[in-house]
């Protein structure tokens, strides 16, 4: 079983560079997250996808944008990548009451 | 305003001893809670859980406990082995079956062998 799958596992990017994060599960599940982790800091919610057509804010959204394509993919796009935006993103994705499912995450460097 | 608060942000223990780690929570609607471990270059993959009609949960070696009315809960590893050595995070959310999780900020674990 695939689980929650995330492309790609690395990437750098300059500033001002634009990239799509992948993150596709096979689990059937309704909601799907995106989160990023920093030092110090934990895992912070980036944006939210509660259901197939739905995307919420979490609580550090700014400068990323976020597509629930189907079921199945949730992708979050950097338009204009930053240097506060190198981090670890972990895509994740559940269904009522189960916990969480994550992806082995991206580490995004930008320079 | 964090809602899921671990201090104590690492913890060095020997191999066979107990590890316990704490989390303390703000909001008095949360009624499930989680533990999560976290080995470096992975995501983080569930752990234990708890509900709030419950003061225990016990799977293995590890145990968590929850105070209600301290709003804390802890997680025991008896007894702690090499490959405990991870970041631990402690999630909580409001109604079962929510849909969204408040995470704390993690605690690594070391376990010496």
């Amino acid at each position: 079983n695939a689980g929650v799958t995330q492309t790609p596992k690395f990437q750098v990017l300059k500033t001002g560079q634009s990239m799509t994060l992948q993150c596709a599960q096979d689990m059937n599940h309704n909601s799907m997250y995106w989160y990023r982790q920093d030092p110090g800091m934990g895992l912070r919610l980036i944006y939210y996808s509660a259901s197939e057509g739905t995307t919420d804010k979490g609580e550090v959204p700014n400068g990323y944008n976020v597509s629930r394509l189907n079921k199945r993919e949730f992708s979050l796009r950097l338009e204009s990548a930053a240097p506060s935006q190198t981090s670890v993103y972990f895509c994740a994705s559940n269904r009522g009451a189960i916990g969480y499912t994550f992806g082995s995450g991206t580490r995004l460097t930008v320079v | 305003d964090q809602q899921v608060k671990q201090n104590s942000p690492s913890l060095s223990v020997q191999e066979g001893r107990i590890s316990i780690l704490n989390c303390d929570y703000t909001n008095s609607m949360f009624d499930y809670f989680l533990w999560y471990k976290k080995y470096p270059a992975e995501g983080p993959t569930f752990l234990i859980s708890i509900s709030s009609i419950k003061d225990k949960n016990e799977d293995g070696r590890f145990t968590v406990f929850l105070n209600k009315s301290a709003k804390h809960l802890s997680l025991h590893i008896v007894p702690s082995q090499p490959g405990d050595s991870a970041v631990y995070f402690c999630a909580a959310s409001a109604e079962y079956g929510n849909n969204r999780l408040a995470f704390g900020k993690g605690n690594q674990v070391v376990v010496i062998p």
